[in-house]
């Protein structure tokens, strides 16, 4: 299986500031990483698919970049509403795999 | 509007069995691949399993956790998707969701509310 490794854990930052998350695929995973953001007692929702597409209706703020093991995501400019836990997964083989997630707070 | 409505979860015993339905509308169902995603209460994602359309012949591929216990189905005449969960553990104790592929894509871009399982004595 390909592991998935998201880091940070967890993090905490001010409304306005620019926030990056990185996830790293165990092997070349092309473009097939997708970023999905997941609210307290909610499902997930896709934010970014094949790693830097903007899914419909998604504010321009979040953004994504990479190819291959090393992928990144970020919030140009955090919103209290943004406050959630973003998971990254990839699709180039099954099992599909979840990064353990980041845990975005507001300082 | 696109909808996944999961239903069937509850309480079970260890080696019992529960059977989940996802039921679906606002888009074609019976042209995407279903797959179920579960998480444990303060856990991550973990995916279980998925079953592709009638045109890639309703194949089905499960996480190795749940391989040989879990079984994944489908009714397109009712657009709604099951999952058959036998010899339940307390670690299969989660929330369920149902989610969608989407279609000559490789992400899920519609989930369900998901459902509560419980495993225990």
């Amino acid at each position: 299986d390909i592991q998935m490794t998201q880091s940070p854990s967890s993090l905490s930052a001010s409304v306005g500031d620019r926030v990056t998350i990185t996830c790293q695929a165990s092997q070349d995973i092309s473009n097939y990483l997708n970023w999905y953001q997941q609210k307290p007692g909610k499902a997930p929702k896709l934010l970014i698919y094949d790693a830097s597409n903007l899914e419909t209706g998604v504010p321009s703020r979040f953004s994504g970049s990479g190819s291959g093991t090393d992928f990144t995501f970020t919030i140009s400019s955090l919103q209290p509403e943004d406050i959630a836990t973003y998971y990254c997964q990839q699709y180039d083989n099954l099992p599909p795999t979840f990064g353990q997630g980041t845990k975005v707070e507001i300082k | 509007e696109v909808q996944l409505v999961e239903s069937g979860g509850g309480l079970v015993q260890p080696g019992g069995s529960l059977k989940l339905s996802c039921a679906a509308s606002g888009f074609t169902f019976s042209g995407s691949a279903m797959h179920w995603v579960r998480q444990a209460s303060g856990k991550g994602l973990e995916w279980v399993g998925r079953i592709r359309s009638k045109a890639n012949s309703y194949a089905t591929a499960y996480a190795a956790s749940v391989k040989g216990r879990f079984t994944i189905s489908r009714d397109d005449s009712k657009n709604t998707a099951y999952l058959q969960m036998n010899s339940l553990k307390t670690e299969d104790t989660a929330v369920y969701y149902c989610t969608s592929l989407k279609s000559s894509g490789y992400y899920f871009n519609y989930w369900g509310q998901g459902t509560l399982v419980t495993v225990s004595s």
